[in-house]
């Protein structure tokens, strides 16, 4: 039991650049978010979603777009990185309002 | 909006002494209040969590928790501190009931010898 997965653990891009986060959960958890955690700002939603097929934007969707095509997966995608997207991202998934969250991805872009 | 406040940014304490960092939310009723620590470059650890029942709610690393519904806190408190408890503390409030967090900025704790 692996609990969240996040892939990569670290990335580093380059300004325009396109890549995608991948979050895999196997706790059969229908709800299943993306945070993003700056320096003196706490952990910030980008994106959720509610189940299979559903996704919903956050407090901080713009430049991000997610895929939940499987239960099990939430994709983040950046289609075009910019420098102001150099953050740590987390993936949550949820059971009975009881979050658990995965390690992290630090992404860089220069 | 629905928020969450964390007032201190830092806060450093001598080791054997006692904790308290402050959180409070805006919202009329009450959500589901946790808080999480995060050592430098690590994940989110929950340290407790109040859904409902008792105020007083105990944690792991022996933190502890009171939910006062009148002034909207959820206070983290420890007895005696270590040097070990030297990380970063955020408290999160789930308005929803799904798992969905708002995270306050988070305080910085240091804790001297």
């Amino acid at each position: 039991n692996a609990g969240v997965t996040q892939t990569p653990k670290f990335r580093v891009l380059k300004t325009g650049q396109s890549m995608t986060l991948l979050c895999a959960q196997d706790m059969n958890h229908e709800y299943m978010y993306w945070y993003r955690q700056d320096p003196g700002m706490g952990l910030r939603l980008i994106h959720y979603s509610v189940g299979e097929g559903t996704t919903a934007k956050g407090e901080v969707p713009d430049g991000y777009n997610v895929s939940r095509l499987k239960k099990q997966n939430f994709l983040l995608g950046l289609e075009s990185a910019a420098p102001s997207q150099t953050s740590v991202y987390f993936c949550a998934s949820s059971y009975d309002s009881q979050p658990f969250f995965g390690q992290g991805t630090r992404l860089t872009v220069v | 909006a629905q928020s969450v406040t964390q007032p201190d940014i830092h806060i450093t304490v001598s080791e054997g002494a006692s904790l308290e960092l402050r959180c409070n939310y805006s919202y009329g009723a009450t959500p589901y209040l946790f808080w999480y620590v995060q050592s430098p470059g690590q994940g989110l650890q929950l340290l407790l969590k109040y859904f409902s029942g008792d105020t007083l709610v105990q944690g792991i690393k022996g933190f502890e928790a009171e939910f006062k519904r009148s002034q909207s806190s959820f206070n983290l408190r420890k007895p005696s501190v270590h040097w070990s408890d030297a990380a970063e503390y955020f408290c999160a409030v789930d308005y929803r009931g799904q798992g969905n967090l708002i995270f306050g900025k988070g305080t910085k704790l240091s804790v001297k010898p």
